[in-house]
């Protein structure tokens, strides 16, 4: 079955740190991997996405993603977190265009001072 | 561009009435996805519509009607509000021209089911 898991429901990382959010997926085709960010109250947007090519993937607002096949793993890191990027963070899997993306159930980040 | 807009923001309704939420797009997209988000779940595909006159159920259809009224828009019906239809309902679009299937989301519609 195709699914997608975060394992992290809540991670606190403190102003300045580094952080990596992770995320594993199940799909039978070729997978299309992208993150999202969800800020309180807003809809989501794209942070970065993957196709094919490098395997490290630069995205918006200094995130980055490395896909490793071998692991089914599309990791989402940041050397330096600032308080601003608290919200929850969702990776999710797709295939061709027109069908629909499969969600992870998200990650809540939380930034302290 | 506005990207995609959705309508109403906020609704609290009583268990039984119906409404429609409405949501319309002006990138030409072609796909337009229904979603619902609950606490602890992400976000669980209601509908989709691969392109003007098409529709498909996608993991939760149940409760929910759809119509692609047009190219710019798709509508999500509660025919008969439940409170296990409390949710928060995400609209969002495609273009079809590329592999990648980036999805561009609605700021949402809080729904209340009393």
């Amino acid at each position: 079955a195709q699914s997608v898991t975060q394992p992290d429901i809540h991670i606190t990382v403190s102003e300045g740190a580094s952080l990596e959010l992770r995320c594993n997926y199940s799909y039978g085709a070729t997978p299309y991997l992208f993150w999202y960010v969800q800020s309180p109250g807003q809809g989501l947007q794209l942070l970065l996405k993957y196709f094919s090519g490098d395997t490290l993937v630069q995205g918006i607002k200094g995130f980055e993603a490395e896909f490793k096949r071998s692991q089914s793993s599309f990791n989402l890191r940041k050397p330096s977190v600032h308080w601003s990027d608290a919200a929850e963070y969702f990776c999710a899997v797709g295939a061709r265009a027109g069908t629909a993306l499969i969600f992870g159930k998200g990650t809540t980040l939380s930034v302290s001072s | 561009n506005a990207g995609v807009t959705q309508t109403p923001k906020f609704q609290v309704l009583k268990t039984g009435q119906s409404m429609t939420l409405q949501c319309a797009q002006d990138m030409n997209h072609n796909s337009m996805y229904w979603y619902r988000q609950d606490p602890g779940m992400g976000l669980r595909l209601i509908y989709y519509s691969a392109s003007e006159g098409t529709t498909d159920k996608g993991e939760v259809p149940n409760g929910y009607n759809v119509s692609r009224l047009n190219k710019r828009e798709f509508s999500l019906r509660l025919e008969s509000a439940a409170p296990s239809q409390t949710s928060v309902y995400f609209c969002a679009s495609s273009e079809d021209r590329g592999p990648y299937n980036e999805q561009f989301f609605g700021p949402g519609t809080r729904l209340t089911v009393l």
